[in-house]
């Protein structure tokens, strides 16, 4: 147990829709990084937040949006939801400090289906 | 631009053999990297990792990998494999931005 969790775990959306995940990271974690992993491939990077503010972004449309909160909790927007963003998203969270590279911590996921 | 390559979409093993999976990366620096394990449908769970000093790195439940600069490799070894360890494993390289970037990932079939 990571001390990462995510909700929903599951979810049905049909396309064009909005959906918001929700992370709530491991106790003194100020980071949180969002993963989009597709059937049989490995996580991609969509961004990262610190201390509420976006601090990297992978190569994921603007409709993919986050938050991060004052207890460092975090959610994911995707609006205008398509087919291909169906996947498993992860979350993961760090303890940043003085930019240094850290372990991430991933919670179990929240599956998405786009109908 | 920094990438992982695991060669080997799947991989089987007999239980009690030993196994090695592949992982090659890209990096202009320093690397920093991962080996995380999935179990199906739960999240990643950190085997180890590599910052920097001593190149073979030992991790949990019996695994370790050796970092080798000159062939920009990151192989993660056991000895005896469990039926337990079935699952898919991931290499993963991290940029100073402590950015991951992941491998597409190596199946492990055990089989008694």
């Amino acid at each position: 147990e990571t001390g990462v969790t995510q909700s929903p775990t599951h979810l049905i959306k049909t396309r064009g829709q909005q959906v918001t995940l929700r992370c709530s990271s491991q106790s003194g974690h100020n980071t949180v990084s969002w993963y989009q992993q597709a059937l049989g491939q490995g996580p991609q990077f969509i961004f990262q937040y610190y201390r509420e503010e976006e601090n990297g972004r992978g190569n994921f449309p603007p409709r993919f949006s986050g938050l991060q909160f004052p207890n460092y909790s975090s959610e994911l927007n995707v609006n205008a939801l398509e087919l291909d963003d169906s996947a498993l998203y992860l979350c993961a969270s760090s303890a940043q400090t003085g930019g240094l590279v850290e372990t991430q911590y991933f919670g179990p996921g929240t599956r998405l289906l786009v109908l | 631009a920094q990438s992982v390559t695991q060669p080997d979409i799947h991989i089987t093993v007999s239980e009690g053999a030993s196994l090695e999976l592949r992982c090659n990366y890209s990096y202009g620096a320093t690397p920093y990297l991962f080996w995380y394990v999935q179990s199906p449908g739960q999240g990643l769970q950190l085997l180890l990792k590599y910052f920097s000093g001593d190149t073979l790195v030992q991790g949990i439940k019996g695994f370790e990998a050796e970092f080798k600069r000159s062939q920009s490799s990151f192989n993660l070894r056991k000895p005896s494999v469990h039926w337990s360890d079935a699952a898919e494993y991931f290499c993963a390289v991290v940029n100073t931005g402590n950015q991951f970037y992941f491998g597409t990932g190596t199946s492990l079939t055990v089989i008694p």
